[in-house]
């Protein structure tokens, strides 16, 4: 296993377009977080699925976003009618559901978006 | 709410020794980890206290405090390729989500 991928590692957007990232987690992981981290700021959660179900959303994720885990497997982030504040670089993080935070928890290499 | 504080920069020499510190205070508490960050690059997982007491790996080590909400990342024989940010984060919830200070931005110098 490689690790956490992501996919694109770049993408540039024109504002109102709608854009999709891809996260493969490590295989084994049954829990994947999104995180959105903005230069000079540390990373800020925004969702986390166990398995299929997303179990909890933060308050940063506007009507906008949207995320899936349909399988349990790979996740993607959505962001529809994008914003110039939506530049950020999104990251994945997968784990373990264990009793130990730590448990396995990667983080991907992550995706940077630029809305001109 | 949920609020973890640490130096916005540092600068050491090569070789020397480090501390930064981190204090939180938080709703709940799993654990907290330190994380390395080049920039442009993902974090990388450098340590986890979920106890008490002084975590030792290599140069790395953390400190924990959980009756304080103090932590501290000691980085020993400083190398020039240290120089990145240094983010404190502290688990919480069910889910263990991690809510991350803003980093340290740590400039080793000859």
């Amino acid at each position: 296993d490689t690790g956490v991928s992501q996919d694109p590692r770049h993408k540039i957007t024109k504002r109102g377009q709608n854009v999709t990232f891809r996260c493969d987690p490590i295989s084994e992981h049954n829990r994947l977080y999104w995180y959105r981290q903005t230069l000079g700021q540390g990373p800020e959660f925004l969702t986390y699925f166990q398995n299929e179900a997303q179990l909890e959303k933060s308050r940063l994720l506007s009507d906008r976003f949207s995320a899936e885990r349909p399988k349990g497997s790979f996740s993607t982030l959505e962001i529809q009618r994008t914003e110039q504040g939506d530049s950020a670089m999104y990251l994945c993080a997968s784990s373990l559901a264990t009793y130990r935070a730590d448990y396995g928890y990667t983080f991907g290499s992550g995706t940077r978006l630029t809305v001109v | 709410g949920q609020n973890i504080d640490q130096p916005t920069e540092m600068t050491a020499t090569e070789g020397a020794i480090v501390q930064i510190n981190c204090t939180y205070q938080t709703s709940g508490f799993n654990g907290l980890f330190w994380y390395q960050q080049h920039a442009g690059e993902a974090p990388t997982f450098l340590s986890y206290n979920v106890l008490d007491g002084l975590e030792e790996k290599g140069r790395f080590s953390s400190f924990l405090s959980r009756s304080k909400g103090y932590s501290y990342l000691l980085l020993k024989e400083l190398q020039m390729k240290d120089s990145a940010s240094y983010l404190c984060a502290v688990a919480t919830g069910g889910g263990n989500k991690l809510t991350f200070g803003t980093g340290t931005q740590l400039k080793v110098e000859l």
